[in-house]
């Protein structure tokens, strides 16, 4: 009954070199949401979608992209990863109706990407 | 936009112990409130949550209150076990922020027997 599922759960990339995470859910939820999370931090919201609406953060580097082919799937473009990237990348669902009826953000178990 | 602060950093408890985590917003606006649970190496959970139309909610040995006068909501663990340990992170969640949490800073709870 897995809920958010994110693939691969580990990454491994070199300096430079363009990696693709994704995430799908079978919550049918209409938001997902892509998450930075260094050690010993905070998730860090990066962007997400609305429905096909994508909302990118004022502090999101343009290194990072995103697209959302339909409800299920999610992925996370990083197109030229530094060392400053190393990070754990969390994908999350929610349903929110009209932007302020909102519930639970179910949170994927995440990629954790490292850079050599 | 939100600024939540949350402490303290770190909590060290004796099991059967309580145990409170303090978070404060900024925004006013803010009408939602979970607490997500990290283990090491784990997603956050969701352990529980408040909205704004409610001073305080209870799940067995977890609770939860909100004070919107003071812009603050705390988290309470009752008789400690050691899998309490974990970080524990609180949110808020503005009106019309499509979901968009803000979260604290996070709290290592250690629970020792």
């Amino acid at each position: 009954d897995a809920m958010v599922i994110q693939n691969p759960r580990y990454q491994v990339t070199q300096f430079g070199k363009p990696v693709t995470l994704s995430c799908s859910q079978t919550l049918n939820h209409n938001v997902m949401y892509w998450y930075q999370q260094k050690s010993s931090q905070a998730p860090k919201l990066l962007f997400h979608y609305y429905d096909k609406d994508f909302n990118n953060e004022a502090d999101t580097p343009d290194n990072f992209q995103s697209r959302r082919p339909n409800t299920s799937f999610c992925f996370l473009d990083i197109r030229s990863p530094g060392l400053g990237d190393a990070a754990m990348y969390l994908c999350a669902t929610s349903r929110v109706a009209g932007g302020s009826s909102y519930n639970e953000q179910f949170f994927g178990p995440g990629t954790r990407l490292t850079v050599l | 936009g939100e600024n939540v602060e949350q402490h303290p950093s770190t909590l060290s408890v004796q099991e059967g112990d309580s145990a409170v985590i303090k978070c404060t917003y900024s925004d006013s606006a803010s009408n939602y409130f979970p607490w997500y649970k990290q283990e090491l190496g784990k997603r956050p959970q969701l352990i529980i949550d408040i909205r704004s139309n409610v001073g305080e909610k209870k799940d067995q040995r977890i609770a939860v209150t909100l004070n919107k006068t003071a812009k603050h909501f705390s988290l309470h663990i009752t008789e400690t076990q050691p899998e309490d340990s974990a970080v524990y992170f609180c949110a808020a969640c503005p009106t019309d922020s499509w979901g968009k949490l803000q979260f604290g800073a996070g709290t290592q709870v250690v629970v020792t027997p």
